[in-house]
């Protein structure tokens, strides 16, 4: 158990709708990651925060949007969902993002849009 | 634009047998990590590597890091099952990660 809590763990949902997907980090980490996995682009980066602003941001589609808020807990918030965000969507965490810092990740949410 | 090259993409061996994973890259990197995935599993980090030479060893696994080069390597030393996973290289540069594509080691008993 990495300490990084994901919900919910499987969300089936249609296309053209919202979703809304939480990540609690560790105790003590003020960063933030989002990924996305899936087989047909592999693992990306999608967005970073760190103790409530955006630090990094790399292949995250302008129909995502994130924030991480004062509890440190952060959503990632997909619109207008297509088949092609079908998915394992993956959050991690680490205490800062200094050099050599490890991540802990969270066990994925799993995204289905029919 | 960076690009990260894992190869082999599949390996299959033997327990008891050496192998090692590549990792190549594109352009200058801040930092690179090592990850293993087991099936159906989170990510687990393995390993982050900061400069030129580095070394980095924890039981059977070793990494390295050749940053004039672009190339990383994770040994595997004396293949045990348990170390069957999918092991992903990637490549920080200026906060943005990008990931190779993954090398399935499947170890025989």
């Amino acid at each position: 158990d990495s300490g990084v809590t994901q919900t919910p763990k499987h969300l089936i949902t249609a296309t053209g709708q919202r979703v809304t997907l939480r990540c609690s980090p560790r105790s003590g980490d003020l960063s933030v990651y989002w990924y996305q996995q899936s087989l047909d682009q592999g693992l990306q980066f999608l967005i970073q925060y760190y103790n409530g602003e955006e630090r990094a941001k790399g292949n995250i589609l302008e129909r995502f949007s994130a924030q991480q808020f004062p509890d440190l807990h952060s959503e990632l918030n997909l619109s207008s969902l297509e088949l092609g965000d079908s998915a394992l969507y993956f959050c991690a965490s680490s205490v800062q993002r200094g050099a050599g810092d490890t991540q802990y990740f969270g066990p994925g949410t799993r995204l289905t849009v029919l | 634009e960076l690009k990260v090259e894992q190869n082999p993409l599949f390996l299959s061996m033997q327990e008891g047998k050496n192998y090692t994973i590549y990792c190549n890259y594109s352009t200058t990197s801040d930092r690179l990590y090592w990850y293993r995935q087991d099936p159906g599993k989170s990510l687990e980090s393995l390993f982050v590597l900061l400069s030129n030479g580095a070394v980095k060893q924890e039981g059977r696994l070793m990494a390295s890091l050749d940053t004039k080069a672009r190339l990383s390597t994770l040994h595997i030393t004396a293949a045990v099952h348990d170390l069957s996973a999918t092991y992903f290289c990637a490549v920080d540069r200026d906060d943005k990660i990008i990931f190779g594509k993954g090398t399935r080691l499947h170890i025989l008993p």
